[in-house]
């Protein structure tokens, strides 16, 4: 089975700027989470997507947004960029569901996208 | 609310001696708890989970991890490190409650250099 795949691997994007990052989760699984990854601040929780409905966020500012489609795919786009949004934005699949068995929330990880803004 | 306290930054083990990552949390419900390892410039890699089933969990590459929950630690454990052992390790706690999914959260990190 594939794993969870991001594109473009590489952005560099100048202040001001918007871009958006695409996340392929892994087959059958509906939900789609999103991570800011920083060293002062280390892994932050963006947002989660599932069945196309976000259903939770981070403590972000509106400029960071998302969208989920129907085959799951997903996209977060941030607009206004900042210097301080560098970062490697890393997206993580899973089954998604509300069973009552743990694991709570696995969650299978792709490689990120290395987001510079000059 | 729920936490995760990786106890050190920084731990250097040479190779074919012990490796002790500690993680403490903090959570009000049962929690689901994970180690997951990230090598440079890569993306996340689970190691182990923790579901409930056994306080002893065995993950790959020889990794395994307690959990204790009246010390609320989940310690990361290797009998002999390897030179590719060499990464950043997270300890990650995901708490389902209200019927929400819950978010995961991510301790801090703890990068394991391994010398020769």
């Amino acid at each position: 089975k594939a794993g969870v795949t991001q594109t473009p691997r590489y952005l560099i994007k100048t202040r001001g700027q918007q871009v958006t990052l695409s996340c392929s989760p892994i087959s059958g699984h509906r939900s789609v989470s999103w991570y800011q990854q920083t060293p002062g601040q280390g892994l932050q929780f963006l947002f989660e997507y599932f069945s196309e409905t976000q259903r939770n966020k981070g403590n972000f500012p509106g400029r960071f947004s998302g969208r989920q489609f129907s085959n799951s795919r997903s996209e977060m786009n941030v607009s206004t960029l900042e210097l301080g949004d560098s970062a490697l934005y890393l997206c993580a699949s899973s089954l998604g569901g509300q069973g009552d068995l743990p694991p709570f929330n696995e969650q299978f990880f792709g490689p990120g996208t290395r987001l510079t803004v000059l | 609310a729920q936490s995760v306290t990786q106890l050190d930054s920084h731990v250097s083990v040479s190779e074919g001696t012990p490796v002790l990552l500690r993680c403490n949390y903090s959570s009000s419900y049962s929690p689901s708890l994970f180690w997951y390892v990230q090598h440079p410039n890569k993306g996340l890699q689970l190691l182990l989970k923790y579901t409930s089933a056994a306080t002893l969990v065995k993950g790959i590459n020889g990794f395994e991890a307690e959990f204790k929950k009246s010390e609320t630690s989940f310690h990361l454990t290797k009998p002999s490190a390897h030179m590719s052992d060499a990464a950043e390790y997270f300890c990650v706690v995901s708490v389902r409650s209200g019927g929400s999914q819950g978010n995961l959260i991510f301790g801090k990190g703890t990068k394991l250099s391994v010398k020769p």
